[in-house]
């Protein structure tokens, strides 16, 4: 399994909309609404804001909306704020459990 | 409070052995199925592995089919990954993870122990 194509940076103001993209095949983002993404500060675990390909779970910010058109899934940053700075990445489910991660996304805060 | 904490990370050498455990707590860990994802320096993260509840559907990625062992302990609440005959490449930060179904499957990670570094190096 290959790695889903993530932009390696995306840069907006605050209170600006972003939108991170991730492209598979039609193997996994394509086949399954089962994209998931994750926020990662340095040196901290990730944590889940979408699952399912749009659902936020509890504690996530409305700000975070996450949707997909055919083999591409995107993560919508709206309300840009200073915490939002992290690495971004996709996951979609690739079949018989198993998981493939993006490449991973550096989000700036200008 | 949940939680997973992962240990037994540490520097050993290429073709030798290891073992990782991930203490569960403050949740039902036998009903829940668990993962462990790596993220070597500075790059992204992997799925490693995946294990349901009863530990009967287990799934590895390619990378470490054959070399690395998934197990749970649900008397223990806790996961463990045995690594061996270990490369450079193995280098990372390994990170167990908890599927957000309760009973099944959701396909999302929603929980993240803190990591435990593994060092393959000479």
């Amino acid at each position: 399994q290959s790695a889903l194509t993530q932009p390696a940076s995306v840069s907006g103001s605050p209170g600006q909309s972003i939108t991170i993209s991730c492209t598979g095949t039609s193997s996994d983002v394509g086949y399954y609404n089962l994209v998931s993404w994750y926020q990662q500060h340095p040196g901290k675990a990730p944590k889940l804001m979408i699952s399912e390909g749009s659902k936020r779970p509890s504690g996530v910010s409305n700000r975070f909306s996450g949707s997909k058109s055919g083999n591409t899934a995107s993560l919508t940053i709206s309300g840009l704020q200073s915490e939002d700075e992290a690495d971004y990445y996709c996951c979609s489910y690739a079949g018989s459990s198993t998981f493939v991660f993006g490449t991973g996304t550096k989000v700036t805060v200008l | 409070e949940v939680e997973l904490v992962e240990s037994g990370g540490g520097l050993v050498q290429p073709g030798g052995s290891l073992r990782l455990s991930c203490a569960a707590s403050g949740f039902t860990f036998s009903s829940y199925t668990m993962n462990w994802v790596r993220q070597a320096p500075g790059k992204g993260l992997e799925w490693v592995s995946y294990i349901s509840t009863s530990s009967s559907t287990i799934y590895y990625a390619d990378s470490v089919k054959g070399r690395f062992t998934i197990s749970r302990d649900n008397a223990k609440n806790s996961l463990y990954l045995q690594m061996n005959s270990l490369r450079a490449e193995d280098t990372a930060v390994y990170y167990c993870a908890r599927d957000q179904g309760y009973g099944y499957q959701a396909y999302a990670f929603d929980i993240w122990g803190q990591g435990t570094m593994v060092t393959v190096s000479s």
